[in-house]
């Protein structure tokens, strides 16, 4: 159970585009479709950003997208805000009822 | 208001244990899996453990299976975590998340509660 393999860190100016990959392998994100985004902000819990690769939950900005291609997962965030620097984390159903998560990314917002 | 609150964490030593709670209201506890995971100081979060709607099956990360007990209480709409045989390793944030879609997604995450396995 290793984890996915996210940069470290990505960076952007206000109103401007970034996207954060998020890659595993074909025995986990590349075989399932449960693949999340989570946001946290310093000291505090994450929170579900993205589920099944591309859908958003209610009160979560349009600007946040996500989609899949084969064994990689991709956040975008347009738009940059002030408020979008945080760590983000990528996450994957790994098969045999168990879950694995990215190590994390740090968005700053020049 | 929907929320998740755990306690029961602190400063245990090397073999000893544990056992979280995390208090769930505001929503219908018994209609939604619940999961445990981890995160320790500056590192990713680590999924521990899920549970399903009447505790019937449970499912553990292969670095706590045999040590770690998932449970749920529906009449007291609260989850448990019993963690034995601790180490040094198991020292992080334990927050209790839960799945409101029934699909290994963390929709509500509680605040977390601090452990220390430390001698």
């Amino acid at each position: 159970q290793s984890a996915l393999t996210q940069p470290a860190s990505v960076s952007g100016s206000p109103g401007q585009s970034i996207t954060i990959s998020c890659t595993g392998t074909s025995s986990d994100l590349g075989s399932y479709d449960f693949v999340s985004w989570y946001q946290q902000h310093p000291g505090k819990a994450p929170k579900l950003m993205i589920y099944e690769g591309y859908n958003r939950p209610s009160g979560v900005s349009n600007r946040f997208s996500g989609s899949k291609s084969g064994n990689t997962a991709s956040l975008t965030i347009s738009g940059l805000q002030a408020e979008d620097e945080a760590v983000y984390f990528c996450c994957s159903y790994a098969g045999g009822s168990t879950v694995i998560f990215g190590g994390g990314t740090n968005l700053t917002v020049l | 208001e929907v929320q998740l609150v755990e306690s029961g964490g602190g400063l245990v030593q090397p073999g000893g244990s544990l056992r979280l709670s995390c208090a769930a209201s505001g929503f219908t506890f018994s209609s939604h899996w619940m999961h445990w995971v981890r995160q320790a100081p500056g590192k990713g979060p680590v999924w521990l453990s899920r549970i399903n709607l009447d505790g019937s099956s449970r499912s553990y990360a292969d670095s706590v299976k045999g040590r770690f007990t998932i449970s749920r209480d529906n009449a007291k709409n609260t989850l448990f975590l019993q963690m034995n045989s601790l180490r040094a390793e198991d020292t992080a944030v334990y927050y209790c998340a839960g799945d409101f879609r029934n699909s290994w997604y963390f929709d509500l995450w509680g605040r977390g509660t601090p452990v220390t396995v430390s001698s």
